[in-house]
């Protein structure tokens, strides 16, 4: 158990409909993570925020969007959802940056 | 950009034998990571590497980095089927402003038979 909790666990929804996926870092760990593994893209970095600031953007489509709020909480939301988007979500977190721990993962089927 | 590429992508191994998977990166890194993920579970974490000529070990697996040839090895050593998983390394761009996210291989499906 790594300390990062993700809820929920399994996600299914129909297309062009609207999710939230929420994490709770580690204790005292500021920076989160959130990551998106597909069979097609493996495992690709989605957005990084730190104390509740946006840190680092990777390939995060414009439909999703995420926030971290000052309990150090953070939702990833995904609208106008498409079947592509069907994937393991997985935030990870971590203190100083040198070592990330990832969360048990939210898997969304959209249909 | 950084890329990272691992090899192989499947690995069957007979128990009792070593392997080695390889993890080269593109460009300029300063942190490497190995990460073990089971069928549908989360990714653990196995060694981060932090220097040139980094070695560590845990068990039957021995990660290296060698930041000149930008390339980290993970050494198996006499398998065991407990060490059936799928393995990935993961690297840390040092410039731009992405700088804490982990740019991840396609991962090392390795599967141990007896």
């Amino acid at each position: 158990d790594s300390g990062v909790t993700q809820t929920p666990k399994h996600l299914i929804t129909a297309t062009g409909q609207r999710v939230t996926l929420r994490c709770s870092p580690r204790s005292g760990d500021l920076s989160v993570y959130w990551y998106q593994q597909s069979l097609d893209q493996g495992l690709q970095f989605l957005i990084q925020y730190y104390n509740g600031e946006e840190r680092a953007k990777g390939n995060i489509l414009e439909r999703f969007s995420a926030q971290q709020f000052p309990d150090l909480h953070s939702e990833l939301n995904l609208s106008s959802l498409e079947l592509g988007d069907s994937a393991l979500y997985f935030c990870a977190s971590s203190v100083a940056g040198v070592e990330q721990f990832f969360g048990p993962g939210t898997r969304l089927t959209v249909l | 950009e950084l890329k990272v590429e691992q090899n192989p992508l499947f690995l069957s191994m007979q128990e009792g034998k070593n392997y080695t998977i390889y993890c080269n990166y593109s460009t300029t890194s300063d942190r490497l990571y190995w990460y073990r993920q089971d069928p549908g579970k989360s990714l653990e974490s196995l060694f981060v590497l932090l220097s040139n000529g980094a070695v560590k070990q845990e068990g039957r697996l021995m990660a290296s980095l060698d930041t000149k040839a930008r390339l980290s090895t993970l050494h198996i050593t006499a398998a065991v089927h407990d060490l059936s998983a799928t393995y990935f390394c993961a690297a840390r761009p040092t410039y731009g402003g992405s700088q804490g996210n982990l740019i991840f291989g396609k991962g090392t499906k390795l599967s141990v038979k007896p």
